[in-house]
């Protein structure tokens, strides 16, 4: 049974391009959750999404950052016009009911050059 | 927001000694997870907790979610090299679409053989 997948694994992106990570759930699961981790600090969530449905971002910043899950493939956390705070670990993690164990992904490390 | 105290910081120990840490908080939780994150690598679940009062084992690690559900605190017995690793505590919070996880600062813990 294939774990939550993440990729690219590592990822760097000067100044102003656009970042696209994705992360296919846990086989059965419908309900993914995105965090960002800062070094040497707890994970921070972002937003936590159901199949074609944005069920709670109030930990994505407005600006330049999107997400979503479709119905068919990935989930994909999408990152616009990237500055050097963006630079870290983003995980993904999925759960088969909604408040359910959440199981994560090994990790996208972003780095803003 | 919610914030996650997690005491201590960092450990050193012998193997084959016994390590306690703990979280607390200012808000009431209803679910309280434990994770080990290893370098480079995505949290990966340890023990779920439930009900207040509860004490559960997996292994040599014991968890419990305290009386008040602002507190939980994690045993590792006769701890081994492979438990090396940052310790994070989470609450999870059960209202309709407010599934995510609140992380804790950590703890790191290190042993020596």
């Amino acid at each position: 049974n294939a774990g939550v997948m993440q990729n690219p694994r590592h990822l760097v992106r000067r100044r102003g391009q656009e970042a696209r990570l994705r992360c296919s759930p846990m086989k059965g699961h419908s309900h993914v959750y995105w965090y960002r981790q800062l070094p040497e600090e707890g994970l921070k969530f972002m937003v936590y999404l159901q199949k074609e449905n944005i069920i709670d971002e109030s930990g994505m910043p407005k600006e330049r950052f999107s997400a979503e899950f479709p119905k068919e493939g990935p989930s994909i956390l999408r990152i616009q016009q990237v500055v050097r705070g963006d630079s870290a670990a983003y995980f993904c993690a999925s759960s088969p009911q909604a408040g359910g164990e959440q199981y994560f992904g090994p990790g996208t490390r972003l780095t803003v050059t | 927001g919610q914030q996650l105290n997690q005491s201590p910081q960092s450990m050193f120990i012998q193997e084959g000694e016994d390590v306690s840490m703990n979280c607390t908080s200012s808000s009431i939780f209803n679910t309280w997870l434990w994770y080990k994150q290893d370098p480079g690598e995505g949290p990966v679940l340890l023990i779920a907790l439930y009900k207040a009062g509860e004490l559960t084992s997996n292994g040599r690690l014991t968890a419990q979610f305290g009386i008040t559900r602002k507190d939980s605190f994690l045993n590792i017995s006769a701890s081994i090299p492979s438990d090396v690793g940052i310790y994070f505590c989470a609450g999870q919070v059960m209202n309709t679409g407010f599934q995510k996880l609140v992380f804790g600062t950590g703890t790191r813990l290190l042993v020596s053989p």
